[in-house]
């Protein structure tokens, strides 16, 4: 089993639309969370970190359930330039970022 | 702003001959970490220096993959002999000395085609 899972997608959005998608962390001992952006054929850029608490940044809400190990991210008001990979980050240890696969988001016009 | 720089960006090469790549992270930046990702996959930690020390290379294929960071700046990643499978993109990135280490910012990477 992968250490993070994530659905690849697409999630094929709409403009202006409302998209949401989880991630699963298998090693509860996890310490940190955040979600990458990636482009294609781009670096990963870090989008946001997530919070116990949940935490916004304009569009974009992060939540974290430890209890049942997920993470998610919803983007609201889906503009084109939200296509991209959403890639799931947990850390291990010092330094230590584990990946997932990413999701693929397709905002349309 | 300051970037991780990685040269060169793309590498086609034949299996069996050998492939070196550098970077050079944002200046300050002690620890150094390269990556690699292949298609359709997250990025994968081969290696991690803090200054010119191999913190963790537990994930690297040592009978053909090797890295140094002598001076402790910039970064040498090198395979020999290359395989298809190593076919990917290389990914370096650089965290700074104080705040949170997951704060890592990645280089525009170097696309491999091994043929």
């Amino acid at each position: 089993r992968k250490e993070v899972e994530q659905d690849p997608g697409p999630f094929n959005v709409p403009e202006g639309a409302t998209v949401a998608f989880n991630c699963t962390y298998s090693n509860s001992a996890s310490q940190s969370f955040f979600w990458y952006r990636q482009d294609c054929r781009k670096e990963p850029k870090l989008l946001m970190s997530v919070y116990s608490s949940g935490n916004e940044d304009g569009r974009f809400t992060a939540q974290l359930n430890r209890a049942s190990q997920y993470i998610s991210l919803l983007i609201r008001d889906s503009k084109l330039s939200d296509s991209a990979t959403y890639l799931c980050v947990v850390t291990r240890g010092w330094g230590k970022l584990q990946f997932g696969a990413g999701t693929q988001v397709v905002v349309t016009p | 702003e300051a970037e991780v720089a990685q040269s060169p960006r793309y590498k086609i090469t034949e299996k069996s001959q050998a492939v070196a790549f550098w970077c050079d992270p944002i200046s300050g930046h002690a620890t150094l970490y390269w990556y690699r990702q292949i298609l359709g996959q997250g990025p994968e930690l081969l290696v991690q220096f803090q200054d010119e020390s191999v913190v963790d290379d537990s994930q690297l294929p040592k009978d053909r993959f090797s890295a140094e960071r002598l001076k402790g700046v910039d970064s040498t990643l090198k395979i020999q002999p290359a395989e298809l499978g190593d076919s990917a993109m290389y990914l370096c990135a650089s965290s700074p000395p104080e705040g949170l280490k997951e704060t890592q910012y990645f280089g525009p990477g170097t696309r491999l085609l091994v043929l």
